[in-house]
């Protein structure tokens, strides 16, 4: 069981190259979601959904894409990078319905992307 | 905005000692997390308290949650080096999952 895995670990873009950031799962949870974590910013939530076909914004969505098309995957899409992206990027994932036991959000290990 | 906010921001301690963080959001909450972050690290879930709940236990952890006053806490008793790391306190509402700015805890020997 290899939980929420995030690839790649590191990735250093030039401004307006795109890239895809990978997040899959294997523990069948319906949420998924990406946030990116800045120093003295805490964590910030940029997308997440609650199914396969279903998508929706949170608090700093601009400058990202996502899709989800299976239960497993969803990836973070950069179209256009910008050196403000330069970030820690998490992806994070639970069962619906979860909420409400014991059990909480299973992380990846993050991405660290640095835009120049 | 975010909806959690912590204090304090940094938190230096001896061994053994007991550490309190703090944490106040602003809306309704369904539940209230707390997660643990070793530096360069992804987040490990602790504990997670329902609104329906005042204070619940985990080992060395005590978290209390005061819906009146919108406010959580969450105590490290005993603590140990290895208790070095941010905390961060996580409201969830309907669906989403919303952090806030973290507590920085360092244990000195």
């Amino acid at each position: 069981n290899a939980g929420v895995t995030q690839t790649p670990k590191f990735q250093v873009l030039k401004t307006g190259q795109s890239m895809t950031l990978q997040c899959a799962q294997d523990m069948n949870h319906e949420y998924m979601s990406w946030y990116r974590q800045d120093p003295g910013m805490g964590l910030r939530l940029i997308h997440y959904s609650v199914g396969a076909g279903i998508t929706d914004q949170g608090e700093v969505p601009n400058g990202y894409n996502v899709s989800r098309s299976t239960t497993e995957d969803f990836p973070l899409r950069l179209l256009s990078a910008a050196p403000s992206q330069t970030s820690v990027y998490f992806c994070a994932s639970i069962r619906l319905g979860q909420g409400t036991t014991p059990h909480g959000y299973t992380f990846g290990s993050g991405t660290r992307l640095t835009v120049v | 905005s975010q909806q959690g906010e912590e204090d304090p921001q940094a938190l230096s301690i001896q061994e053994g000692e007991n550490a309190t963080m703090n944490c106040s959001y602003k809306t309704s909450i369904n539940n209230l997390q707390w997660y643990r972050q070793n530096s360069g690290r992804g987040l490990v879930h602790l504990i997670l308290i329902r609104s329906n709940e005042r204070e619940k236990h985990s080992g060395r952890l005590r978290v209390t949650l005061d819906t009146s006053k919108k406010s959580s806490s969450l105590l490290i008793t005993a603590s140990r080096a290895a208790d070095t790391a941010s905390y961060f306190c996580a409201t969830q509402g309907a669906q989403k999952l919303v952090f806030g700015q973290g507590t920085r805890l360092t244990i000195n020997p």
